[in-house]
């Protein structure tokens, strides 16, 4: 595609329920990266994936988060038993090579994420 | 780990003159220093960036500088115009390529 597509643009969930926020990279990218951007902050990495295999998952803040890629190509972030300070924007970026090449990453328009 | 300093947090200007933002990082290993735009619910956008073997890098109105000795690199925007008007991020990459972001600068550009 033209750019990193992210789904859906803003996701309201009651406190406790399951959400899943779906990530489309730009086609042929290798490296997929999820990030949280709380209000006014800038985007704090949660996770990245090589091609279908996630390399780095030190920034998931708790078990409740997970992530996949099973393909390869279109990533889900999962947030199970959502609580308050879930609520953010999740941005979602890809970058054309693997690990240990230093170049750009493109951003997805994120998920809003409103936790009641 | 990597972290990343960002200064001022906002920046005034007046339409036509120029603003600095400046950076800077702890770990000497990173190579690599992207610029990010970003508008009121819109996407991080890169305007620019530079590796670790360039001093300084040019695109129109935009330039960044990169001093590794100080571990310090800064974005000059110059003839601003209302349209800059956003949060600008700068970031480091770490030896895991991670992206390490600065906590933003709120620009203002009056007219």
């Amino acid at each position: 595609g033209a750019g990193v597509s992210q789904s859906p643009r803003y996701k309201v969930a009651k406190r406790g329920q399951d959400v899943a926020l779906r990530c489309d990279p730009i086609s042929g990218h290798v490296s997929l990266f999820w990030y949280q951007q709380a209000l006014g902050q800038g985007p704090e990495f949660l996770t990245y994936f090589q091609n279908e295999a996630q390399l780095d998952k030190s920034g998931l803040p708790s078990d409740r988060f997970f992530a996949e890629r099973p393909e390869g190509s279109v990533s889900t972030l999962k947030i199970q038993r959502t609580q308050q300070e879930d609520s953010a924007v999740y941005l979602c970026a890809s970058s054309q090579y693997g690990q240990g090449e230093s170049q750009p990453q493109h951003f997805g328009d994120g998920t809003r994420l409103s936790i009641l | 780990g990597e972290n990343v300093e960002q200064h001022p947090s906002t920046l005034s200007v007046q339409e036509g003159d120029s603003a600095v933002i400046k950076c800077t990082y702890s770990d000497s290993a990173s190579n690599y220093f992207p610029w990010y735009k970003q508008e009121l619910g819109k996407r991080p956008q890169l305007i620019i960036d530079i590796r670790s073997n360039v001093g300084e890098k040019k695109d129109q109105r935009i330039a960044v500088t990169l001093n590794k000795t100080a571990k310090h690199f800064s974005l000059h925007i110059t003839e601003t115009q209302p349209e800059d008007s956003a949060v600008y991020f700068c970031a480091a990459i770490d030896s895991w390529g991670k992206l390490q972001f600065g906590a933003g600068t709120q620009v203002v550009v009056t007219p």
